[in-house]
C-alpha cells in the first residue's frame, strides 16, 4: 500500500482556472505538508497541518489553500491558476524528523 | 536563518569509484541535517539524518554523511557507486520555526 498518495499525478489547465490537488496518508501521522518543487529542483515549504491547525504558511499566495477534512487528508485547492504556478507540487506527511513523500503532481499551465 | 548548501548542481562518478555530494550548512545552534534522495517521477526518500552523536551517520542503500563542525559541513559519501545510485540528492535542515529547509539538490549521474 501506498503510504502518501497524490491525485492526480499530472494537471494541465489553462490559466485563471481553479483545481485542486489531493493527498492521503496511511501512516496515521498528525502532520502533513505540502512542498512545491520548482523548474530548478528547489523545494519548497508551503503549508503544514496539525490535526487541522494550520501550523506553517511561507509566503504562499492566498490563491493557494489547504483544506484538511481529516488527520489523513490534506488537498491544495488553487485559484486563478497563473503561468509561474506551474511546478511538481510534493505532499509530505510525519515528523519534521523523518517526512514520507507522496509521488509529486506535475502541475502544468498553459 | 537556518540553511544548507548544495555546492554542485552535478556529480558525475564511474560505477564502482566512491562518490561525495557536497553539503554545507548555516545555523545557530545544534544542527539537525538530513539527506533526501529523489529518484525520477517519484517522491523524495529519506536516506539518513544527523541530530546529535557520532560524526559518521551510516544510513539507506549504503549511504553514510559525515557532519563536520569545524567546516560546517554534512556531506554524503558512499564507497562503491552503482548505476542505481543516479538520482537527486536534496541536503536538509530544520529551522527555528521547525520546518525543513532544503538545499537546491545535487544530480547525481553514475556511469557504467
Amino acid at each position: 500500500d501506498t503510504a502518501v498518495s497524490q491525485t492526480p499525478k499530472y494537471l494541465v489547465t489553462q490559466m485563471g482556472n481553479d483545481k485542486s490537488i489531493k493527498c492521503e496518508q496511511n501512516l496515521g501521522h498528525d502532520t502533513m505538508y505540502w512542498y512545491k518543487q520548482d523548474s530548478k529542483k528547489f523545494l519548497k515549504i508551503m503549508f503544514s497541518y496539525n490535526n487541522k491547525e494550520l501550523i506553517i504558511n511561507e509566503t504562499v499566495p492566498n490563491r493557494f489553500s489547504p483544506k484538511s477534512p481529516d488527520k489523513a487528508h490534506l488537498n491544495l485547492h488553487i485559484n486563478s491558476l497563473e503561468l509561474g504556478d506551474s511546478a511538481v507540487y510534493f505532499c509530505a506527511s510525519g515528523r519534521m524528523e523523518k517526512l514520507f513523500f507522496g509521488s509529486g503532481t506535475q502541475l502544468s499551465v498553459l | 536563518a537556518q540553511s544548507v548548501a548544495q555546492p554542485e548542481d552535478q556529480v558525475n562518478v564511474a560505477e564502482g569509484n566512491p562518490l561525495t555530494v557536497k553539503c554545507t550548512y548555516s545555523v545557530s545552534g545544534n544542527p539537525y541535517l538530513f539527506w533526501y534522495v529523489q529518484y525520477p517521477n517519484r517522491g523524495l526518500q529519506f536516506l539518513l539524518k544527523y541530530i546529535t552523536g557520532d560524526n559518521l551517520v551510516k544510513g539507506s542503500y549504503g549511504f553514510e554523511a559525515e557532519f563536520n563542525k569545524s567546516q560546517t559541513s554534512f556531506h554524503l559519501k558512499k564507497p562503491s557507486a552503482l548505476v542505481s545510485d543516479s538520482a537527486l540528492y536534496f541536503c536538509a535542515v530544520i529551522n527555528n520555526n521547525n520546518d525543513m529547509r532544503f538545499g537546491a539538490g545535487t544530480r547525481l549521474t553514475v556511469k557504467p
